[in-house]
């Protein structure tokens, strides 16, 4: 029962290096999302996806491109990776658009930027 | 702006004693309010949730308050137990595709 699963679970990158993070849910949800979780700032939405082929920016989206092109993956990408970049990245999945559905979550990747 | 606060960083409780959470919110248009709890090294999980139609919503030992006009919540925990230790976060969504605003999270430390 492997819920929501993102790989890798560390990186080390230098400034200026890409990398691809990955996100797959075998629960058929049609909705994923990508948060970022720093120390004092909770969880904050980078981007979203309402569904396959789908995306849509969050509250900090600057700096990453995502793509849905598989109902059960979501990817995220920094293109060029920056120092403030340096932080546990969650990637989540819930059934619907309904408010009070949870978004289930994975285990995170914690993304140093030297 | 942190539109979702949780103004505690840390909270200490002796077991089986109450453990008291706090969140606050500015947005009058956030109608859904939920907890999640998150262990070291894991993902949040879904701890319990509530409408703005009730101001109560209980599950075993956890109770969620909701005080719409002073824009607050609460999340109690009766008795506290050693494995409640963890970061609580509270978020909030006011139904625009599904999306959570959270707050920075209370770090629960619960002694024997």
């Amino acid at each position: 029962n492997a819920g929501v699963t993102q790989t890798p679970k560390f990186r080390v990158l230098k400034t200026g290096q890409s990398m691809t993070l990955l996100c797959a849910q075998d629960m058929n949800h049609e909705y994923m999302y990508w948060y970022r979780q720093d120390p004092g700032m909770g969880l904050r939405l980078i981007h979203y996806s309402v569904g396959e082929g789908t995306t849509a920016k969050g509250e900090v989206p600057d700096g990453y491109n995502v793509s849905r092109l598989k109902k059960q993956n979501f990817l995220l990408g920094l293109e060029s990776a920056a120092p403030s970049q340096t932080s546990v990245y969650f990637c989540a999945s819930s059934p619907d658009r309904g408010p009070l559905r949870p978004q289930h979550f994975g285990d995170g990747t914690r993304l140093s930027i030297l | 702006d942190q539109q979702v606060k949780q103004n505690s960083p840390s909270l200490s409780v002796q077991e089986g004693r109450i453990s008291i959470l706090n969140c606050d919110y500015t947005n009058s248009m956030f109608d859904y309010f939920l907890w999640y709890k998150k262990y070291p090294a894991e993902g949040p999980t879904f701890l319990i949730s509530i409408s703005s139609i009730k101001d109560k919503n209980e599950d075993g030992r956890f109770t969620v308050f909701l005080n719409k006009s002073a824009k607050h919540l609460s999340l109690h925990i009766v008795p506290s137990q050693p494995g409640d230790s963890a970061v609580y976060f509270c978020a909030a969504s006011d139904n625009q595709g599904g999306k959570l605003i959270f707050g920075q999270g209370t770090e629960l430390s619960v002694k024997p």
